[in-house]
Order: C-alpha cells, then sequence, then structure tokens
C-alpha cells in the first residue's frame, strides 16, 4: 500500500525567511509519480510540480525547490525568501499504476503560515 | 479561462435531502476525478471516469453516492439521504492521458457541502 507523510503540522516563519517542508512517501512500485500541490485559504489545489521516479534530477522555479531522494524515500518542498503569499496549506501527494487511474494519495498536508 | 469549474460552490442541506453536484472538466482531458475533503485532512479518491465509462470507485463512495459523466463532458455526483457526516469539501480534478502533462490532476474550487 502507498503512504505518503508529512510530519509537520503547521510551520510559522516571518517573511524573507526559507523554509523547508517535508514529505516521506512508502511504495512497493519501480515506478511512480510524486508531487506538490498548494492549497491558499480559497480552497482550490493548485498544482505546483510532478516528479517522475526515475528521474532524481533536483528543480528549481524561482523562489521554489524540490530535492528528491529516493535513497531515503523523501520529496522536499524549500522556498526561498518566503512572502505572504505563500501561506498556504501544501499537500504532496503519491501516485503510480497501481492506483486505478493513476488517483492520487495524498498526505495530510503541511499549513504554512508567513508573517510579515 | 479554461480550468475545472464546479458549481455549486457552497451547499448547505438538511440531513435526508438529496444534493446534486456538477464539475465541468478541462475540455481535452479524458480522466475525471472526484475526491473528498474534510478539515485538516488531505483529499482521498472517490471516483474516476475515463471518458464516459466509471473504471473505479473507492470504498468510501456508499450506496448513497451515484456519479455520472455522460458523453464523456461534465459530471454530476449525487448523495441521496444525505448524513452529517457527508459534510466535507468535493473536489474534482482532470487529467489527460498521454502527453507530457499525463498523470497531472488539475483541480477546480470546490464544493463545500455542509449538512444540518
Amino acid at each position: 500500500a502507498q503512504k505518503v507523510t508529512q510530519a509537520q503540522t503547521e510551520i510559522s516563519v516571518v517573511e524573507k525567511e526559507d523554509v523547508t517542508l517535508d514529505c516521506v512517501y512508502e511504495t512497493r512500485d519501480t515506478t511512480y509519480y510524486l508531487f506538490w500541490y498548494k492549497q491558499p485559504p480559497s480552497g482550490e489545489l493548485v498544482f505546483l510540480i510532478r516528479r517522475n521516479s526515475f528521474d532524481e534530477q533536483n528543480e528549481i522555479s524561482g523562489r521554489y525547490s524540490w530535492n528528491f531522494q529516493k535513497s531515503t524515500s523523501s520529496f522536499n518542498f524549500t522556498i526561498t525568501a518566503s512572502q505572504v503569499v505563500d501561506s498556504a496549506v501544501y499537500f504532496c501527494a503519491l501516485t503510480s499504476n497501481s492506483n486505478s487511474g493513476y488517483a492520487l494519495n495524498f498526505g495530510k498536508g503541511t499549513s504554512l503560515l508567513v508573517t510579515p | 479561462d479554461t480550468g475545472v469549474s464546479q458549481n455549486p460552490r457552497h451547499k448547505i442541506t438538511k440531513r435526508g435531502q438529496n444534493v446534486t453536484f456538477r464539475c465541468d472538466p478541462i475540455s481535452e482531458h479524458n480522466r475525471l476525478y472526484w475526491y473528498r475533503q474534510t478539515l485538516g485532512q488531505g483529499p482521498e479518491f472517490l471516483t474516476y471516469f475515463q471518458n464516459e465509462a466509471q473504471l473505479e470507485k473507492s470504498r468510501l463512495l456508499s450506496d448513497r453516492f451515484s456519479a455520472e459523466r455522460p458523453k464523456g463532458s461534465f459530471s454530476t455526483l449525487e448523495i441521496q439521504r444525505t448524513e452529517q457526516g457527508d459534510s466535507a469539501m468535493y473536489l474534482c480534478a482532470s487529467s489527460p492521458v498521454g502527453g507530457r502533462s499525463s498523470y497531472e490532476q488539475y483541480f477546480g474550487p470546490g464544493t463545500r457541502l455542509t449538512v444540518t
């Protein structure tokens, strides 16, 4: 069975600090896909990134970066120089062809609060 | 805007009533998913369609729930004889099959159901 663990329930930082959101996953599949989504107070889940299990290259997009490490089954997300608009709940998710239709398994989310 | 849309955004109903939600996916996406999200939790998979065929239903989807996707376009989710435990955010997502964005699900704004 698949499992996604986001151990940090809530994080509070001051604007301009860097913050890392942790995600640890479990799966027996050799091919799988990892995702991060952002859910602002409005409620809509916003897709941020997809990472394939066979591609361990880390990725940077502006102030966002992702560190995928298969050896530790982790897919961590770092926001550099955080801003108030980054305040949201962030979800890590996992899927593979073991999930019918590649349905997503989500973690419980990390609530990030960035204060001025 | 060609994103996923959902209606209504909010629904308050009395226990025992039937409710129906609608989702309009991104037009070229073959797969459509329904998820349920309760407070403090990540979304949980309910069911998915590939075109008009409903291919998987989660054990979370009791007999009181039914979903349709006529002609492979919009989808409806109906809950009969609502119970207070049905109160949640119901999220719809769509995904292409094949291509560079395979497996990426794009979510609508959700329908928040409150059963009194």
